[in-house]
């Protein structure tokens, strides 16, 4: 059972541009969460998404940065306009639904390293 | 609110030494925790959790951790230290009704021959 899948591992962006960050949640889960890892600092949640409902995004920045997790396919975590300081880790982390007994355990990804030059 | 505070960010072992790694939580609702691991350049590993079930929770690679609500803190123990205990570990805590996560700063732990 292959585990939770992002890509591209690692992302080299110039301020102004584009990043879109993806991630396949494990076969089975229906939950997928983004945190972010800057340097120096810990993680933080960023958002919260169900199959085409964003649930939780209290973590998110304001402007520039949008989620989503379409009916088929990845889920993708979008930076428009990156400046410096989007510079970081992105980890995806993906869990069980609300019926399952394991349902708090959230599986991470191996993370994108997002590098704004 | 909830928080997490991990005391010491760095720790340095001896391998076959004991590993404590201190994680306090702060919630105003029965709290989920955790443990993570990251190894350089990877993603997090779950190592174990605390569910309301047994105070004393036992996870992988050796390690356990226990609940304790009246001094409100979650700490990981290992016996005796491996080399391959060289990481970073990350408490967690969750109390809302899907889990979203508050990580601690982590603790870098570092082992010595």
């Amino acid at each position: 059972n292959a585990g939770v899948m992002q890509n591209p591992r690692h992302l080299v962006r110039r301020r102004g541009q584009e990043a879109r960050l993806r991630c396949s949640p494990m076969k089975g889960h229906s939950h997928v969460y983004w945190y972010r890892q800057l340097p120096e600092e810990g993680l933080k949640f960023m958002v919260y998404l169900q199959k085409e409902n964003i649930i939780d995004e209290s973590g998110m920045p304001k402007e520039r940065f949008s989620a989503e997790f379409p009916k088929e396919g990845p889920s993708i975590l979008r930076i428009q306009q990156v400046v410096r300081g989007d510079s970081a880790a992105y980890f995806c982390a993906s869990s069980l639904t609300w019926t399952s007994g394991r349902r708090y355990e959230q599986y991470f990804g191996p993370g994108t390293r997002l590098t704004v030059t | 609110a909830q928080s997490v505070t991990q005391l010491g960010s760095h720790v340095s072992v001896s391998e076959g030494a004991l590993v404590l790694l201190r994680c306090n939580y702060s919630s105003s609702v029965p709290p989920y925790l955790f443990w993570y691991v990251q190894y350089p350049n990877q993603g997090l590993q779950l190592l174990l959790k605390y569910t309301s079930a047994a105070t004393l929770v036992k996870g992988i690679n050796g390690f356990e951790a226990e609940f304790k609500k009246s001094e409100t803190s979650f700490h990981l123990t290992k016996p005796s230290a491996h080399m391959s205990d060289a990481a970073e570990y990350f408490c967690a805590v969750s109390t809302n009704s899907w889990g979203k996560l508050q990580f601690g700063a982590g603790t870098q732990v570092v082992v010595t021959p």
